[in-house]
């Protein structure tokens, strides 16, 4: 297994198309995540999912985001309309919780947005 | 969840044994204390995570007081390839969920 990958790894657009980013996780990983990071910060959480189920979504997922996981397996991350301010490096991890070990997230390159 | 507290930056040399201190005064009882590295244009990597007292692996050791309102990531003789950015975090992440970063120290290490 290669680990998390993720497409495009970079994605220029103009301001007010529609993206869709791409990620694999690791094959027997349950749990897949989205993050966003902006120059100089932390990652920020955007989303989860446990196989194709949505659990968790951050008040940063305006309804432009959209984020689906439709068998379980890869997921996808799309922005509609985008904005000058959606900018950022996408960040997808994957991670199979196991009782009594460390939990860890691995994640991808990331994909890098630019928006013109 | 708890709120993470790490300096900014720091500087050291090759060979030298790097310290890099978090706080965290009001972690609950069921938070455990997690270190990720991220190298620029790289996803976080995980190095280490610990609940109490020391904790070593190949890579770092985490040292955790007794109170644990703090913790220490050391990484002994570092090399020009540890330079990255630094994450402190705090939660229950040995069920999984969501992490939450900080803004890292961001660690430059010299020849």
């Amino acid at each position: 297994d290669t680990g998390v990958s993720q497409n495009p790894r970079h994605k220029i657009t103009k301001r007010g198309q529609n993206v869709t980013f791409r990620c694999d996780p690791i094959s027997e990983h349950n749990r897949l995540y989205w993050y966003r990071q902006t120059l100089g910060q932390g990652p920020e959480f955007l989303t989860y999912f446990q196989n194709e189920a949505q659990l968790e979504k951050s008040r940063l997922l305006s309804d432009r985001f959209s984020a689906e996981r439709p068998k379980g397996s890869f997921s996808t991350l799309e922005i509609q309309r985008t904005e000058q301010g959606d900018s950022a490096m996408y960040l997808c991890a994957s991670s199979l919780v196991v009782l009594g070990s460390p939990y860890e997230q691995y994640f991808g390159p990331g994909t890098r947005l630019t928006v013109t | 969840l708890a709120k993470t507290t790490q300096p900014i930056s720091m500087d050291s040399y090759e060979g030298q044994e790097v310290n890099i201190t978090c706080s965290h005064n009001n972690i609950a009882t069921n938070d455990y204390i997690t270190w990720y590295q991220q190298f620029p244009s790289q996803g976080p990597r995980f190095i280490i995570q610990g609940y109490k007292t020391k904790v070593t692996n190949e890579v770092a050791s985490l040292f955790i007081p007794a109170d644990r309102k703090s913790s220490t990531l050391s990484l002994p003789r570092v090399s020009l390839s540890d330079t990255a950015v630094y994450y402190c975090l705090v939660g229950l992440y040995n069920q999984g969920g969501k992490l939450i970063f900080g803004q890292g120290t961001e660690l430059s290490v010299k020849p």
